[in-house]
């Protein structure tokens, strides 16, 4: 167990609706990345929050959006869904910026 | 930009065997590089992680290699076991950075 908590674990939804997913980080950490993994693919960096502020940007498209919250909490809006967008989404967490990141175990998305 | 790539998307051992897992990275300013297991269903697992001022790092039946002058990268696995079967990623990152960049994983099967 990482100790990153991600939920839902599984998610089904249908297309042009909206779904979000949250993160709880490791206990002290301050980071928080989300990534996008499609079947059989890679991990593409969606974005990272340091206490609260985005910090960098990856392939994130401008449906999707996220936040920080002063708990540290994060959670990740995916909006107007499309079938391409069904995918794991992982939540990480590190205690600064360029630290190791600990993964959660992901949430699945499915956009039927 | 930047990017960090695999040589073998697939690596097929035999049970005892030594595994060699190569990555290369494009973004000479990268200077913390990771290792990750991914099983399936789970979410990345840290394995190993290597910083640029080293050239060499050793863990459990694990190596990390750092060769700076040709930007590459690669995972030593000692006497692989059937359990060792699963994705491995390399990462990349800098100092002050604030993304994790992932390349595409190379896929171990472990021959029993």
């Amino acid at each position: 167990d990482s100790g990153v908590t991600q939920t839902p674990k599984h998610l089904i939804t249908a297309t042009g609706q909206r779904v979000t997913l949250r993160c709880s980080p490791r206990s002290g950490d301050l980071s928080v990345y989300w990534y996008q993994q499609s079947l059989d693919q890679g991990l593409q960096f969606l974005i990272h929050y340091y206490n609260g502020e985005e910090r960098a940007k990856g392939n994130i498209l401008e449906r999707f959006s996220a936040q920080q919250f002063p708990d540290l909490h994060s959670e990740l809006n995916l909006s107007s869904l499309e079938l391409g967008d069904s995918a794991l989404y992982f939540c990480a967490s590190s205690v600064g910026r360029a630290d190791t990141i600990y993964f959660g175990e992901g949430s699945w998305l499915t956009v039927v | 930009g930047e990017n960090v790539g695999l040589h073998l998307p697939t690596l097929s051992v035999q049970e005892g065997d030594n595994s060699i897992i190569n990555c290369a990275y494009s973004n000479s300013a990268s200077d913390y590089f990771i290792w990750y297991k991914q099983e399936s269903g789970k979410g990345p697992q840290f394995i190993i992680d290597i910083r640029s001022n080293m050239d060499k790092r050793q863990g459990q039946r694990v190596t990390v290699l750092l060769n700076k002058t040709v930007k590459h990268l690669s995972l030593q696995i000692a006497a692989t076991q059937p359990g060792d079967s699963a994705v491995y990623f390399c990462a990349e990152n800098e100092t002050g950075g604030f993304k994790t960049i992932f390349g595409a994983g190379t896929r171990l099967f472990v021959k029993a």
